[in-house]
């Protein structure tokens, strides 16, 4: 079966913490895998994408990191922002239709 | 660029009721898909159209809900004989074939049956 897991479910910090959040799954055969943010009672917003034969991808203060062999993605920020305040998902896509996404991190950040 | 737009935004029913959805994806995106999202948890997949054919349906698309898309362009999620189960998120996201790994999700519709 094909499972998405996100730890924490919640996260809170100071502002300027830096942070990592976590996915695993279990089916290492992935198409590629995706980090989005979600605000409450929004859509989805991507932020990083990688390849199954990339190993990180970085945009500004983000870097997501795949370790397809473990199963395991990271999602660093820096310097974190109580802008920075979302719901944030890990979707592993395996044949580029099928998207499966995790339950999710809450990250509230604290001025 | 409007991006992708979902009507209505929230949808009160009564159980039984038949309710129906839009999505307007971005204008040159041929990919169009259908996603539920329930309180606490991520997207399920539910339905995926290429152009107007309807190429893969999940398991969650029980034979009370069906998906269009006629013209290849807009599309519409139905839902008959609603049940309280079915109270959820309902988003819908498209992609292009130039970039079909980067779909661009709506704002979503919210259901409530009661």
């Amino acid at each position: 079966k094909q499972e998405v897991t996100q730890i924490p479910a919640a996260l809170s910090v100071p502002e300027g913490e830096n942070l990592v959040l976590n996915c695993s799954f279990t089916d290492s055969a992935i198409y590629n895998l995706q980090w989005f943010r979600q605000d409450p009672g929004k859509g989805l917003t991507s932020l990083l994408l990688i390849q199954s034969s990339q190993r990180e991808q970085t945009s500004g203060r983000l870097n997501a990191s795949l370790d397809k062999s473990s199963g395991r993605s990271t999602l660093y920020i820096a310097a974190s922002q109580p802008g920075d305040s979302a719901t944030y998902l890990c979707a592993v896509n395996y044949n580029n239709n099928d998207m499966r996404f995790g339950a999710g991190t809450r990250l509230t950040v604290k001025p | 660029d409007t991006g992708v737009s979902q009507n209505p935004r929230h949808k009160i029913t009564k159980r039984g009721q038949n309710v129906t959805f839009r999505c307007d994806p971005i204008s040159e995106h041929n990919r169009l898909y259908w996603y539920r999202q329930t309180l606490g948890q991520g997207p399920e997949f539910l339905t995926y159209f290429q152009n107007e054919a309807q190429l893969e349906k999940s398991r969650l698309l029980s034979d009370r809900f069906s998906a269009e898309r006629p013209k290849g362009s807009f599309s519409t999620l139905e839902i008959q004989r609603t049940e309280q189960g079915d109270s959820a998120m309902y988003l819908c996201a498209s992609s292009s074939d130039r970039d079909q790994e980067t779909q661009y999700f709506g704002p979503g519709t919210r259901l409530l049956v009661l």
